[in-house]
């Protein structure tokens, strides 16, 4: 199967601060990445869709101005968690689709905000 | 809102024995998903079904799709502890098909 990866595989940062958190597809260029947060003991929940070179889908409730959105290349999209607060604390996983539509899931990245 | 919901949502039993997890939903999936998740990990898929009342099988592991495609099943036989993990379903968002929405996940614990 194809391989995503992320980047970093876990952070510790201080309240108010900025994380970045890349996500690349490493032997397929993904058409479009999804961003998802998995709280301790549940499920994932999708905060958003971005195709390379527009503008990123958002779920209902997610803020598009506090989780920015980047994917600049077929390969590549970033997650950056801005102003992060303690309730930011969560894993983070991408996902990265085909032409084929199938997705394909990145290690996750646990963040945790002091 | 499609919503998938599995059952059990926590199972804990002892190697050798056998378990079913299920996924239902009141909305008409045209696919669904079954994935294993570990813990630090994400998650890795395991099959997708298709046609209603399809039967796939993976070696210990048995996935079926409902006839009316709106609810599946995972039986898992002679359990591991290797098939310790986060089971997940998920279906296409019926407003895009390549958006996923998942059930809130069965965490199988299987004891040696």
């Amino acid at each position: 199967g194809a391989v995503v990866s992320q980047h970093p595989s876990w952070v510790i940062c201080k309240s108010g601060t900025s994380v970045k958190i890349e996500c690349r597809s490493l032997d397929f260029q993904a058409t479009t990445m999804f961003w998802y947060r998995q709280f301790p003991k549940q499920s994932l929940m999708l905060m958003a869709t971005s195709n390379e070179g527009s503008k990123a889908t958002y779920e209902q409730g997610v803020e598009k101005d506090k989780f920015l959105i980047n994917h600049a290349s077929l390969t590549l999209s970033t997650l950056t968690v801005t102003s992060a607060h303690p309730e930011d604390s969560s894993f983070y996983i991408c996902s990265a689709s085909s032409l084929a539509n199938e997705q394909f899931f990145g290690p996750g990245t646990r963040l945790t905000v002091l | 809102t499609q919503l998938l919901e599995q059952s059990p949502q926590f199972l804990s039993i002892q190697e050798g024995e056998n378990l079913t997890v299920y996924c239902n939903s009141s909305s008409v999936f045209s696919s669904l998903q079954w994935y294993r998740q570990e813990p630090g990990e994400g998650p890795v898929l395991l099959v997708t079904v298709v046609t209603g009342g399809e039967v796939k099988k993976l070696k210990r592991l048995t996935f079926q799709f409902g006839d009316a495609r709106k609810d599946s099943s995972l039986h898992i036989t002679a359990a591991q502890p290797g098939d310790t993990g986060l089971y997940l379903c998920a279906g296409p968002k019926e407003t895009s098909g390549s958006r996923l929405t998942f059930g809130e996940g069965t965490q199988l614990t299987v004891n040696p």
